[in-house]
């Protein structure tokens, strides 16, 4: 599983709060991503960081941020969360060690927004 | 924009069978091409890839077929298994801009006895 942790594995909340969901990894990969699962959609990248304090947009950025302020840790944060970001949210990380872009994924996170 | 399209949505294949799944990508700046397997309630977990320098890559059961020229690639599950129940997503990325991934809509495949 290559070390990722992601917290809580299950949130429910209401519209208009703010949501802040957290990955954590031991083995110091540079690489790291917030992706969001729906039903015929796939997985989409929300952001992505490749670095401490280095982040940039994925495909479905709207209406969420990201900070990295420690190597280990990638937060995804909904500053107002809407029914629309009910969904199961995976974290992931590259394998640093390989030239391919394998990527390895947490357990997930399944959030509610009633 | 979907840039890898994959199919079928769901699949039914009896135990013994082959499994084939299909993607198309439209990006020629892919140059990987990753197969991931889904159990419910878990995460994906990397299955097999292959680079486009190669037209074919096997690991025990599991085979991609890749054609550069038509801009498509299939994982073929031989022997087929109930234990191989689950929801499979091709992807595919390019180098730079943080080596993004991006996914098909998946294919939910049951193995029937």
């Amino acid at each position: 599983d290559a070390g990722i942790t992601q917290s809580p594995r299950h949130k429910v909340t209401e519209t208009g709060t703010p949501v802040t969901l957290r990955c954590h990894q031991t083995e110091n990969h540079r690489y790291m991503y917030w992706y969001r699962q729906d039903p015929g959609h796939g997985l989409r990248l929300i952001h992505y960081s490749y670095g401490v304090k280095d982040t940039d947009k994925g495909e479905v950025s709207d209406g969420y941020s990201v900070s990295r302020s420690k190597t280990e840790d990638f937060l995804l944060t909904l500053e107002s969360a809407t029914s629309s970001q009910t969904s199961v949210y995976f974290c992931a990380i590259r394998l640093a060690r390989s030239s391919y872009n394998e990527q390895f994924f947490g357990p997930g996170t399944r959030l509610t927004v009633l | 924009q979907q840039q890898v399209k994959q199919s079928p949505q769901s699949l039914i294949v009896q135990k013994g069978g082959i499994s084939i799944i299909n993607c198309a990508y439209e990006n020629t700046a892919f140059d990987y091409f990753p197969w991931y397997q889904q159990f419910p309630g878990k995460g994906p977990a990397l299955l097999i890839a292959i680079r486009p320098d190669v037209s074919e890559k096997k690991e025990g059961r599991f085979t991609i077929s890749f054609n550069k020229s038509a801009k498509q690639f299939s994982l073929h599950i031989m022997d087929s298994q109930p234990g191989d129940s689950a929801t499979y997503f091709c992807a595919a990325s390019g180098t730079g801009g943080g080596n993004k991934l991006t996914f098909g809509t998946g294919t939910q495949l049951k193995v029937e006895l």
